[in-house]
């Protein structure tokens, strides 16, 4: 079965600092990742994703996502955080191959980014 | 880009009523759906897959005969609450999957019906 762990409930950072979001998992056979920003009371909105080739994705909004294969990671990141970034950020994951289509979802980190 | 909408965005209805929520592709065909649930500040919990032409699929705990789904085409999924209750106020999401190829596919999602049970 495939998992995914946010390791951090809430990450606050400074207006202008770099930030990043933790994000780990595990899947059998290549993994096919994604990262989701949700706004209060709105649905999910699509950052970015890895299928294969290069390990760093770029993604909307500035947002880029490092793939780590031996750390099973997949941390998003930002060279400059802006108020407008404080959001619910959500990793998910699912196979690359199979049957499957539905994606499981980490927990959830809660981005606050202070002015 | 795809678009997927849900309605209606909020709900209120008393205990013991039923609530249906929609679900469409506005764009593309959607042969599939899914269903997810969030309690606030909390992650999406997969409820149930929507198939078009057939049963949906349902997540271990999810009563299936309280969360009705009927996938009635390629672009409609609905989510009848039965016999409602406080404990079933949440935040309902569903998503679409749309193929890009044999092994990709893009999955958007609807912008979430919060449904609110007195």
């Amino acid at each position: 079965a495939q998992s995914v762990a946010q390791p951090e409930d809430q990450v606050n950072v400074a207006e202008g600092n770099p930030l990043t979001v933790k994000c780990t998992y595990s899947v059998s056979g290549n993994p096919y990742l994604f990262w989701y920003v949700q706004y209060p009371n709105r649905g999910l909105q699509f950052l970015l994703k890895y299928i294969t080739g290069d390990n760093l994705v770029k993604g909307s909004y500035g947002f880029e996502a490092e793939f780590n294969k031996s750390q099973t990671s997949f941390h998003l990141k930002k060279p400059s955080a802006l108020v407008s970034d404080s959001a619910l950020y959500f990793c998910a994951v699912r196979p690359y191959s199979g049957s499957a289509r539905q994606l499981t979802f980490g927990s959830g980190t809660q981005l606050t980014v202070l002015p | 880009g795809a678009v997927v909408s849900q309605h209606p965005s909020r709900v209120i209805c008393k205990s013991g009523t039923s609530v249906k929520i929609e679900c469409r592709s506005l764009d593309f065909q959607a042969t599939t759906m899914f269903w997810y649930r969030q309690f606030p500040k909390q992650s999406l919990m997969l409820m149930a897959t929507s198939n078009e032409g057939s049963k949906a699929t349902y997540e271990q705990g999810v009563e299936k005969d309280k969360f009705l789904i009927n996938h009635a085409s390629l672009t409609l999924s609905t989510l009848t609450v039965t016999s409602a209750h406080p404990e079933d106020s949440s935040f309902y999401i569903c998503s679409a999957p749309r193929s890009r190829g044999p092994t990709s596919y893009e999955q958007y999602f609807g912008p979430g019906t919060r449904l609110t049970v007195t």
